[in-house]
């Protein structure tokens, strides 16, 4: 089976822009999770969706919104990007309570 | 918060037992302990599970202390490529609650 593929692998975008990274689950997977990762914070759980629905929401503001489609792919996107938001941004795919993670979505915010 | 505790690095030499302990004192009953790997430049790689029973499979081992407060990953024969950041985490068996990594312990092998 192929991996979870994450798309564009890197972005350099501006303050103030915004942004939509793709991920692409393992076939047959239904829930799909955000993480951020930085050097400071480490990996943070942004939100959790499972069959459409958003299941589980992490502690950041609302510039930062998910969706899953009706074939598991999943979207996210940061509005009014700021410098802090510069980081790794990884997606994962679960069957049950084992998560499969992608490589990740390199986000430099200038 | 992290629901687990680890040591922030350990060191082993190559081709020796390496045991990485995580304490997680207020698991509940429906929490897993999951163990992840990250290793330089990729997305973190799932190792094992388990919920009240030592597990063992292809990568690693992992031992569940009795109460369930701590467990210890196990690499039988650590290799180079074993160098990495490892996390313990604890995620619910209903999904009810989100996973929460820690830092985790980042794992030096000396050749």
């Amino acid at each position: 089976k192929a991996g979870v593929t994450q798309t564009p692998r890197y972005l350099i975008k501006t303050r103030g822009q915004q942004v939509t990274l793709s991920c692409s689950p393992i076939s047959g997977h239904r829930s799909v999770s955000w993480y951020q990762q930085t050097p400071g914070q480490g990996l943070q759980f942004l939100f959790e969706y499972f069959s459409e629905t958003q299941r589980n929401k992490g502690n950041f503001p609302g510039r930062f919104s998910g969706r899953q489609f009706s074939n598991s792919r999943s979207e996210m996107n940061v509005s009014t990007l700021e410098l802090g938001d510069s980081a790794l941004y990884l997606c994962a795919s679960s069957p049950d309570e084992t998560q499969y993670f992608g490589p990740g979505t390199r986000l430099l915010v200038l | 918060d992290a629901k687990t505790t680890q040591p922030n690095s350990m060191e082993s030499n190559e081709e020796e037992p390496v045991h990485l302990p995580c304490n997680h004192s207020t698991i509940s009953g429906t929490d897993y302990i999951h163990w992840y790997r990250q290793l330089p430049s990729q997305g973190p790689e799932y190792v094992i599970h388990g919920l009240t029973s030592n597990v063992n499979n292809r990568m690693a081992s992992l031992a569940i202390a009795e109460d369930r407060k701590s467990s210890t990953l196990i690499l039988h024969r650590a290799t180079l490529r074993d160098a990495a950041v490892y996390y313990c985490i604890l995620g619910d068996i209903n999904r009810d609650d989100k996973i929460i990594f820690g830092k985790g312990t980042r794992l030096h092998i000396l050749p």
